[in-house]
C-alpha cells in the first residue's frame, strides 16, 4: 500500500501553461507539505497545511497555489509556467511534529 | 532551526561499518538531531532521530556527543543499496513546530562491492 502518492510522476509542458500536481496520503497524518529539488539537489520547503490550514508559505510566488480539499490531499496548482519552475516536487506527511513520509516526486520540465 | 554541517562525499566497503559525522555546534536544548536519506531520485526516507541518548533502530544507530555539538550516524553493515545522500537535519519536534525540515547539502555516500 501506498503511503504517499503523487500524480504524475512526469510532467512536461510550455512556458505560459497552468498545471497541477495530485498529492495523496493514506496514514492519516494531519500535516502534509511540498517540498523543490531544483537542478542543484537542493531541497527546500514550499508550502506546509495542518488540517486543511496553511501554516508554512516560504516566500514562493503567488503564481503556487497549494489546496487541501481534506486532511489526505493537498494538490499544487501552477500558474503561467515558467523555465525555472523546472524541478522535482515532492509531497510529504507527518503527524504534528513528527517524522515526514515523502511521496516518490513529480519531475516537471517546462520547454 | 539550527545549521548542520557534513562532509560532501564518503566512501564505504560493501559489509564495512559507515560512520557518517554531523557538526550542529548551535543546536538548541529542544531541537532534536534528525537523519533522513535520498536514495538516486527517490523521495526522502527517514532513518532515525534522537535528542540527547544513543538511538538504535533497524536501519543504524545514531551517537549523540554529551554536549549535543555534534552526531555520528552509523550503518552497521553498508551494502550497495545504502547508497544515497544522507542529510543531517535539527529540528525542534512537537506542538509548536511547524514541522518544515531544513535540508543542506547532505553527504553522498557511495557503498562500493
Amino acid at each position: 500500500d501506498t503511503a504517499v502518492s503523487q500524480t504524475p510522476k512526469y510532467l512536461v509542458t510550455q512556458m505560459g501553461n497552468d498545471k497541477s500536481i495530485k498529492c495523496e496520503q493514506n496514514l492519516g497524518h494531519d500535516t502534509m507539505y511540498w517540498y523543490k529539488q531544483d537542478s542543484k539537489k537542493f531541497l527546500k520547503i514550499m508550502f506546509s497545511y495542518n488540517n486543511k490550514e496553511l501554516i508554512i508559505n516560504e516566500t514562493v510566488p503567488n503564481r503556487f497555489s497549494p489546496k487541501s480539499p481534506d486532511k489526505a490531499h493537498l494538490n499544487l496548482h501552477i500558474n503561467s509556467l515558467e523555465l525555472g519552475d523546472s524541478a522535482v516536487y515532492f509531497c510529504a506527511s507527518s503527524q504534528v511534529g513528527g517524522r515526514q513520509f515523502f511521496g516518490p516526486g513529480t519531475r516537471l520540465t517546462v520547454l | 532551526d539550527a545549521k548542520t554541517t557534513q562532509p560532501t562525499s564518503m566512501d564505504c566497503a560493501e559489509g564495512r561499518a559507515a560512520n557518517l559525522p554531523c557538526n550542529h555546534s548551535t543546536i538548541s536544548g529542544n531541537e532534536y538531531v534528525y537523519w533522513y536519506r535520498q536514495i538516486h531520485s527517490q523521495g526522502p526516507q527517514y532513518i532515525i532521530h534522537g535528542l540527547k541518548n544513543n538511538e538504535t533502530n533497524e536501519m543504524a544507530s545514531l551517537i549523540i556527543t554529551e554536549d549535543r555539538k555534534s552526531s555520528t550516524l552509523i550503518l552497521p553493515h553498508a551494502t550497495l543499496r545504502d547508497t544515497a545522500v544522507y542529510y543531517c537535519i535539527v529540528r525542534v519536534l512537537g506542538s509548536g513546530n511547524t514541522g518544515k525540515l531544513i535540508f543542506g547539502q547532505g553527504t553522498t555516500l557511495q557503498v562500493k562491492p
